[in-house]
């Protein structure tokens, strides 16, 4: 079966601080990763992560794979409030049935709260 | 603007009654799905629909049962056999995403969910 692990769990940090987030996978085929951000209902999509060491940046937000290490992070910068939400990783594995038609197997999502 | 919509957003059920929730999207995206989200536990896959007339069990199928006779719509029916039914309900769509190794990645969209609650 395949697993996503998000650490931590939760984590509360003041405006202007910069956080960084963890995704650990073991899938046994590996397609991509993906980093959604959850603010009160529907999940948006941040990146999709194939290759290992090329960072995706998007503004304050980055994220990057590491294949060797089964792992990846997304690093907030000059964090502000907006920033709040669940951040959810999810990994494709193709032949993983369970995972539904991309083989997609979520996390636990990550709270992030930033106070003013 | 396109997009995929779910009704109602509250629901509230007594133990015991059937309840249907809505999806409909506007994406022309072949595949849909039913997620369920409880605190702490993450996105889990009820079940999913590659093509019109055709749908697969996700990991935690039992107590559900789904339909796809439209493209655009792909509604969950949360029967009384559900053990645990209060939830929050997210539909998603992608585009078809093929098969095996040539499986064409693209991204899930979200609903805004439904919350269902059952007393």
């Amino acid at each position: 079966e395949d697993k996503v692990v998000q650490s931590p769990l939760s984590l509360v940090v003041h405006e202007g601080d910069t956080v960084t987030l963890n995704c650990s996978y073991e899938v046994t085929n590996f397609r991509s990763l993906l980093w959604y951000k959850q603010e009160k209902k529907a999940p948006t999509f941040l990146f999709m992560l194939t290759s290992s060491g090329i960072e995706k940046k998007s503004g304050r937000l980055s994220s990057i794979l590491d294949k060797k290490e089964l792992s990846s992070i997304l690093n907030i910068t000059a964090t502000q409030t907006g920033d709040s939400a669940i951040y959810l990783c999810a990994v494709e594995d193709p032949y993983y049935s369970g995972g539904g038609a991309d083989g997609l197997t979520f996390g636990k999502g990550t709270h992030l709260i930033i106070q003013p | 603007d396109g997009g995929i919509t779910q009704s109602p957003k509250y629901l509230f059920r007594k133990e015991g009654q059937n309840v249907t929730l809505s999806c409909e999207q506007n994406l022309n995206h072949d595949a849909m799905y039913w997620y369920r989200q409880d605190p702490g536990q993450g996105l889990r896959l009820i079940y999913y629909s590659q093509i019109v007339n055709d749908f697969q069990k996700g990991d935690i199928a039992e107590g559900y049962s789904v339909s796809r006779e439209k493209k655009e719509s792909f509604p969950l029916t949360v029967t009384s056999a559900q053990k645990n039914p209060t939830a929050f309900y997210l539909c998603a769509s992608s585009k078809s995403p093929g098969q095996g190794a040539y499986r064409v990645n693209s991204p899930l969209h979200f609903g805004n969910g439904t919350r269902l609650t059952v007393t």
